[in-house]
C-alpha cells in the first residue's frame, strides 16, 4: 500500500469548511483513497474513498488531484460532532487476500465554537 | 450507528483468564474483520473471515483465536490474558471479501487487572 502523509492536527471554526490534505505520492494506478475518521474511543467510520475523479456523499467531498499524488477530504460546514481523528488510506480495492486496513497516525481534526 | 454491534460493551478481568468478545456483522455483510486499539499502538488489524472461512491474519497471537459462525456472526476468543492485552477490540463488516468500505462496531473495552 502506498504511504501516506497527514499533518497531525488542524483546527477549523464550526460552520466553516474544513479542508483535510493528504499527499500519496507513491500511490499507483490501481490504488484507491479512502477516508475514515475516528470520533474519540468510537469505532472508526467510512467517509469516502476515491480514484481519480471526485467524489461527494452525504458527509463529505472528496477532490484528488490530476496527477493522484494528493488529495483533499472536504468537510462543507464542520460542527462540533466533526471533531475526531481523520485517517487517509491509500490501497488496492480488491484483490490479493490480505484485505486489512492499515491506519496510520490521521489528522485531528478539532473545530471549535 | 454503523449496524454492526458487538458485546459485551466493556469487561474486566484477571490475567491468566480467558474471554470471548462478540460480533453481529451488519446485515447481508459476510465479512468480519477483527482490530485491536491500545493506546500505544493505534489500530492494528487482527484477522478478517469472510463467510465462514478465516482469509487473512495480521498481527494477532497465538493466545487469541477467532471464527465465524453459519448465521455470520463472530467470536474472538483471548485466553492466557496478559496486562498488554488490555484495549479496545473492534469488529468491521463489509458486503463481500474483498471491500475496503468496512462498517466498524462501537467497540469492546477490554481490562485486565
Amino acid at each position: 500500500d502506498a504511504k501516506t502523509t497527514q499533518p497531525p492536527s488542524m483546527d477549523c471554526a464550526e460552520g466553516r469548511a474544513a479542508n483535510l490534505p493528504c499527499n500519496h505520492s507513491t500511490i499507483s494506478g490501481n490504488e484507491y483513497v479512502y477516508w475514515y475518521r475516528q470520533i474519540h474511543s468510537q469505532g472508526p467510520q467510512y467517509i469516502i474513498h476515491g480514484l481519480k475523479n471526485n467524489e461527494t456523499n452525504e458527509m463529505a467531498s472528496l477532490i484528488i488531484t490530476e496527477d493522484r499524488k494528493s488529495s483533499t477530504l472536504i468537510l462543507p460546514h464542520a460542527t462540533l460532532r466533526d471533531t475526531a481523528v481523520y485517517y487517509c488510506i491509500v490501497r488496492v480495492r480488491g484483490g490479493g487476500s490480505n484485505y486489512k486496513l492499515t491506519f496510520g497516525k490521521g489528522t485531528l481534526l478539532t473545530v471549535n465554537p | 450507528d454503523s449496524g454492526v454491534t458487538q458485546t459485551p460493551k466493556h469487561l474486566i478481568t484477571a490475567t491468566g483468564q480467558r474471554v470471548t468478545l462478540r460480533c453481529s456483522p451488519r446485515s447481508g455483510d459476510l465479512s468480519v474483520y477483527w482490530y485491536q486499539q491500545s493506546l500505544d499502538q493505534g489500530l492494528q488489524f487482527l484477522i478478517h473471515y469472510y463467510n465462514g472461512e478465516e482469509r487473512a491474519k495480521g498481527n494477532i497471537l497465538e493466545r487469541f483465536s477467532a471464527q465465524q459462525f453459519p448465521d455470520l456472526h463472530s467470536e474472538l476468543n483471548l485466553s492466557s490474558l496478559e496486562l498488554g492485552d488490555s484495549a479496545l477490540y473492534f469488529c468491521a463488516s463489509s458486503v463481500g471479501d474483498y471491500y475496503n468500505e468496512q462498517f466498524f462496531g462501537p467497540g469492546t473495552r477490554l481490562t485486565v487487572l
